[in-house]
């Protein structure tokens, strides 16, 4: 596709569920990125991938955020047993070369 | 570890210039970079720098380095509302050169 894409773009949860978040890179990246943006700040980085390895995932909050990336193209982040500080915009980035990121849109997350 | 900090608020006159500083406090910086993010939009990559360089202009923008202080400014020249947004101030070092760390954004209005 033209751009990163994400889906949902906005997803409401009630707290304990499991939620999965999708992206979709730019054809041809092999890096992406997950990052969360909280309201009123910078995004923070979660976790890296060069192809279908996770090169970094020390940015992931605690062992209920979990991601993968099976075919080095679509990557899922999962939230098990959600609280309401995990509500805030998660956004995806992909490149070909590691200083030129493209994000996505983000998707929306909302425990309630 | 490392710091990004911006001022929040920067309120402009259209037609004027516009200068949003930046401070980092990791010294390894490798490459320093502006994102502009729109209202319920992800982040979109306006300019990047080398560390090693001083200057770089791009159209209406010009970003400064200095990098003895640690401080990164972007210039926006004849700044029209259409540039009204956030924008990050965000640097990658050269150990984990994919990850970015990011300030918490300039909210900047531009004022017909």
């Amino acid at each position: 596709g033209a751009g990163v894409s994400q889906t949902p773009s906005n997803k409401v949860t009630e707290k304990g569920k499991y939620v999965e978040l999708r992206c979709d890179p730019i054809s041809g990246h092999t890096a992406l990125y997950w990052y969360r943006q909280s309201l009123g700040q910078g995004p923070e980085f979660l976790i890296y991938f060069q192809g279908t390895g996770a090169a970094d995932d020390s940015g992931l909050p605690n062992d209920r955020f979990f991601a993968v990336r099976p075919e080095g193209s679509v990557s899922t982040l999962k939230i098990q047993r959600t609280e309401r500080g995990d509500s805030a915009v998660y956004l995806c980035a992909s490149s070909l070369y590691s200083r030129e990121a493209f994000f996505g849109q983000g998707t929306r997350l909302t425990v309630v | 570890g490392e710091d990004v900090e911006q001022s929040l608020f920067l309120s402009v006159r259209e037609g004027d210039s516009s200068v949003i500083n930046c401070t980092y406090t990791d010294s390894s910086s490798t490459y320093l970079y502006w994102y502009k993010q729109e209202p319920g939009a992800g982040l979109q990559l306006l300019t990047y720098i080398f560390s090693n360089m001083d200057m770089k202009q791009d159209q209406r923008l010009t970003v400064l380095l200095n990098k003895k202080d640690k401080h990164l400014s972007l210039r926006i020249a004849d700044t029209q509302t259409g540039d009204s947004a956030i924008y990050f101030c965000a640097e990658s070092s050269g150990g984990s050169n994919y990850k970015l760390t990011f300030g918490k954004g300039t909210l900047l209005t531009v004022n017909p």
